[in-house]
């Protein structure tokens, strides 16, 4: 079965910092990747998605992320962050048979991001 | 584009009452999703329809959760009878193929 980890329940940064939100991921086959992210009595919006060619992969806001295939991780980025990025992140894995194709998600980070 | 319609925003219901949450899906998506998120159990997928057909409902906690998609443009997820234990926020998604999927604003459910 595959499945997300995200080791980091919490991360702090200060504003104008760079900032990394790390996920892991276990698939059969190729992953299908995504972060997304949810602000506070709000719905879960899509950042940006791997599925094939170039390793940085760059989203919304100004965040990017890169797929590592040998250490099986698609850690989020940003160069500088905002107190606006403050929310929590998702990071999502789909396989491409079976029952795989369906999203799969990790337990989330919160970013808080310190003026 | 309205994006996903989800309603009502909020629901606060007693024990052992009914309850119906509904979902548009945005025009021409395919597929569409309900997931329920919980503080203890994080974003959970419920069930998910493919062309108004459901594909996967091994999500459903009990039968007293049922979910139908009587169109493409409208799904509804219902409890019936509702537990305290079903509180939790629960969204609804749709995408084109298995592609992105675009999330609802979610429902806060309460049961008394």
């Amino acid at each position: 079965a595959q499945s997300v980890a995200q080791p980091e329940d919490q991360v702090n940064v200060a504003e104008g910092n760079p900032l990394t939100v790390k996920c892991t991921y276990s698939v059969s086959g190729n992953p299908y990747l995504f972060w997304y992210v949810q602000y506070p009595n709000r719905g879960l919006q899509f950042l940006l998605k791997y599925i094939t060619g170039d390793n940085l992969v760059k989203g919304s806001y100004g965040f990017e992320a890169e797929f590592n295939k040998s250490q099986t991780s698609f850690h989020l980025k940003k160069p500088s962050a905002l107190v606006s990025d403050s929310a929590l992140y998702f990071c999502a894995v789909r396989g491409i048979s079976g029952s795989a194709r369906q999203l799969t998600f990790g337990s989330g980070t919160q970013l808080t991001v310190l003026p | 584009d309205a994006g996903v319609i989800q309603s009502p925003r909020h629901e606060v219901t007693e024990m052992g009452q009914e309850v119906t949450l509904r979902c548009k899906p945005i025009s021409g998506h395919d597929y569409l999703f309900w997931y329920r998120q919980t503080m203890m159990r994080g974003l959970e997928l419920l069930i998910y329809f493919n062309n108004n057909v459901p594909i996967d409902d091994s999500g459903m906690p009990e039968d007293r959760f049922s979910a139908k998609m009587p169109n493409a443009s409208f799904s509804t997820l219902k409890i019936q009878p509702s537990e305290p234990r079903d509180s939790a926020v629960y969204f609804c998604a749709s995408s084109s193929g298995l592609g992105t999927q675009y999330f609802g604003p979610g429902t806060r459910l309460l049961v008394l």
